[in-house]
């Protein structure tokens, strides 16, 4: 069964820093892997997507990375600012089961002005 | 551009009670979705639907049906609300021509208590 974890579980950072999250999966046999972010009480907005064959994704200040072999993934984001606050889920869609999204339980940021 | 919408947004139902969750999304996608949100467990999928027509359960079917009405909607039904059902329930939908390379578009939530 495929795990997902995120680390850390919350972030905060001052306005400016550039920052990494990191997120990984324990079966390396996926689709993509997705991150989203997630404001308080909304639903989740697709950041970056990135597919199995690929190794990074960029838009604008954010790069996403894919390394399937170990089974990890970075999210980063550049310059940090404070609207850049959110919830930012890691999930995989794994082989096989091809509609379904496993997700991490998020790392909450916080960037302080 | 509405994208997924849902609704209700708030509901509080008492144990044994029954209700419908509705969802719609405007964006032609043929797969749609529904997950539930619980405090430090992310997400889990509950029920999808690849195309009209067609369902299939996820990780936490239990408790749940759902209904394909069309291409636009799909809904998820609680028969007989458990406190255990307790959770914010997500909607979100895909282009699913292309298996397994499109994001998922996701409703803003419906947050649900069952006392």
């Amino acid at each position: 069964k495929q795990e997902v974890t995120q680390i850390p579980a919350a972030l905060s950072v001052p306005e400016g820093e550039n920052l990494v999250l990191n997120c990984s999966f324990t079966d390396s046999a996926i689709y993509n892997l997705q991150w989203f972010r997630q404001d308080p009480g909304k639903g989740l907005t697709s950041l970056l997507l990135i597919q199995s064959s690929q190794r990074e994704q960029t838009s604008g200040r954010l790069n996403a990375s894919l390394d399937k072999s170990s089974g990890r993934s970075t999210l980063y984001i550049a310059a940090s600012q404070p609207g850049d606050s959110a919830t930012y889920l890691c999930a995989v869609q794994t082989s096989g089961s091809a509609r379904q999204l496993t997700f991490g339980s998020g790392t909450q940021l916080t960037v302080l002005p | 551009n509405a994208g997924v919408t849902q609704t209700p947004k708030f509901q509080v139902l008492k144990t044994g009670q029954s209700m419908t969750l509705q969802c719609a999304q405007d964006m032609n996608h043929n797969s749609m979705y529904w997950y539930r949100q619980d405090p430090g467990m992310g997400l889990r999928l509950i029920y999808y639907s690849a195309s009209e027509g067609t369902t299939d359960k996820g990780e936490v079917p239990n408790g749940y049906n759902v209904s394909r009405l069309n291409k636009r909607e799909f809904s998820l039904r609680l028969e007989s609300a458990a406190p255990s059902q307790t959770s914010v329930y997500f909607c979100a939908s895909s282009d699913g021509r292309t298996a397994g390379n499109q994001p998922q578009h996701f409703g803003d939530g419906t947050r649900l208590s069952i006392l």
